[in-house]
């Protein structure tokens, strides 16, 4: 069964300028999360779909930070327009439907460094 | 504010020697606890998650909770090479957020 997994592993822009993170969950997990660490601190965390709904997104940072997941499938993150401080890697995580939902499954990230 | 901490180490154990990894968490309400290890560069991968008081084994690896003092602890038996890692603490109320600590960084020396 495949994992998580996210596009692209690695980017770097310029400050001001646009990316687009993207999360494929393992197949049937409802929940998708998305996290994220920047250097020396914790990972924290962003935002939670449930199917095609916005759950929890009290630890997005700001406007400029999008969501979205059309469908229930994949997700998008979109940060518009990035600034230095948003430098960091970007973790998706998926867990399976209701209460069995406990474990989630991480994958391997996106780095993103703003210049 | 809900905080997890762990102590960053490094925690430097023999090849073969018991690792002992703690964790405290701030929020009584929390449900599930989850140990998660890390290598460099690479995402977290779930080794151990424990819900209810006491110990659970699985392999080389034990998970205790203890809900009271709002602590939780991974062993690692018979430490190899290869366990080398970050180890991370993570607690949540069932299917929200999880709430992660800095880590615990542990070098098994052969």
């Amino acid at each position: 069964e495949a994992g998580v997994t996210q596009f692209p592993s690695h980017s770097v822009i310029e400050k001001g300028q646009t990316v687009t993170l993207r999360c494929d969950p393992i197949s049937g997990h409802d929940n998708l999360y998305w996290y994220r660490r920047v250097m020396g601190k914790e990972i924290k965390f962003l935002l939670h779909f449930v199917k095609e709904s916005k759950q929890d997104e009290s630890g997005m940072p700001n406007n400029r930070f999008l969501a979205e997941r059309t469908g229930g499938t994949y997700s998008t993150l979109k940060v518009q327009p990035a600034e230095l401080e948003d430098s960091g890697v970007y973790f998706c995580a998926s867990s399976l439907p209701g209460l069995a939902g406990g474990e989630q499954f991480f994958g391997p990230g996106t780095r993103l460094t703003v210049l | 504010q809900k905080e997890v901490e762990q102590n960053s180490g490094p925690l430097s154990v023999p090849e073969g020697a018991i690792a002992s990894l703690n964790c405290t968490y701030s929020d009584r309400g929390s449900q599930s606890f989850f140990w998660y290890r890390q290598y460099s560069g690479k995402s977290p991968e779930l080794i151990m998650s424990i819900y209810s008081n006491g110990d659970k084994e699985d392999g080389r690896f034990t998970a205790q909770l203890n809900k009271a003092s709002q602590y939780v602890s991974l062993l690692i038996r018979d430490s190899q090479p290869s366990d080398s890692a970050t180890y991370l603490c993570a607690v949540n109320q069932a299917g929200t957020a999880l709430i992660f600590g800095k880590g615990t960084t542990l070098s098994v020396s052969s």
